[in-house]
């Protein structure tokens, strides 16, 4: 059973760098094919693809936000980082880490944190 | 602005069936058999329903299909249920540099 879990802040300042670790159980990022992405979505918005990593190493960034993005793994720890520079008010969301299915889906998601950024 | 259109709402009555458009271009869903489509209920995290266009994971009702034409890929949901209110997201693989793309998502509402 796959199971994914975030932790980190809950309240950033602007400009500040918000870090986020995606903890999961049930699957290990050394097997061929496996892959751990990070989503958003601010309060009655639309859900936001950020970045993606895979067993290899391979990193993926939303377009927009890869200037200030940064994805990590610890593959002894089963866990994959996640890294945003720079807040802003507009950042405020719940991010959410998600299992990535070799068929490219989104199969299992963590519960999501709330981050809200605020001076 | 979502890189995937969808209507903002729908609606249907308890028993009917009502479809979900999600239209890209020629370089996500028009190209890929790599649409898949996800339900959230309001303060839970979104749940996977539908992918590679059709394929419904283990533990989804049959009532959940996916079908694709072009560059619009539609979720069906027949038999509605109450329980089928929520909002609903799809999402496309869209190719080495942009690489995954969502939909604005729609609001499902059961009459």
């Amino acid at each position: 059973q796959i199971t994914l879990k975030v932790s980190g802040p809950t309240l950033v300042k602007p400009t500040q760098t918000l870090t986020l670790t995606c903890t999961f159980s049930g699957f290990s990022l050394s097997t061929s094919a496996e892959g751990v992405g990070w989503i958003r979505q601010p309060p009655g918005k639309a859900l936001e693809w950020l970045a993606l990593i895979y067993w290899d190493d391979d990193k993926r960034y939303s377009q927009s936000l890869k200037s200030r993005l940064t994805i990590t793994k610890d593959t002894s720890k089963n866990q994959v980082v996640l890294t945003m520079t720079n807040m802003d008010l507009v950042d405020t969301a719940t991010y959410y880490c998600a299992h990535r299915t070799p068929v490219n889906a989104f199969d299992i998601w963590g519960q999501g944190t709330m981050v809200t950024v605020s001076s | 602005q979502s890189a995937l259109t969808q209507p903002a709402s729908v609606s249907g009555s308890p028993g009917q069936s009502i479809t979900i458009s999600c239209t890209g271009t020629s370089s996500d869903v028009g190209s890929y058999n790599l649409v898949s489509w996800y339900q959230q209920h309001p303060g839970k995290a979104p749940k996977l329903m539908i992918y590679e266009v059709s394929k419904r994971p283990s533990g989804v009702s049959n009532r959940f299909s996916g079908s694709k034409s072009g560059n619009t890929a539609s979720l069906t949901i027949s038999g509605l249920q109450a329980e089928d209110e929520a909002d609903y997201y799809c999402c496309s693989y869209a190719g080495s540099i942009t690489y995954v793309v969502f939909g604005g998502g729609t609001k499902l509402t059961v009459l």
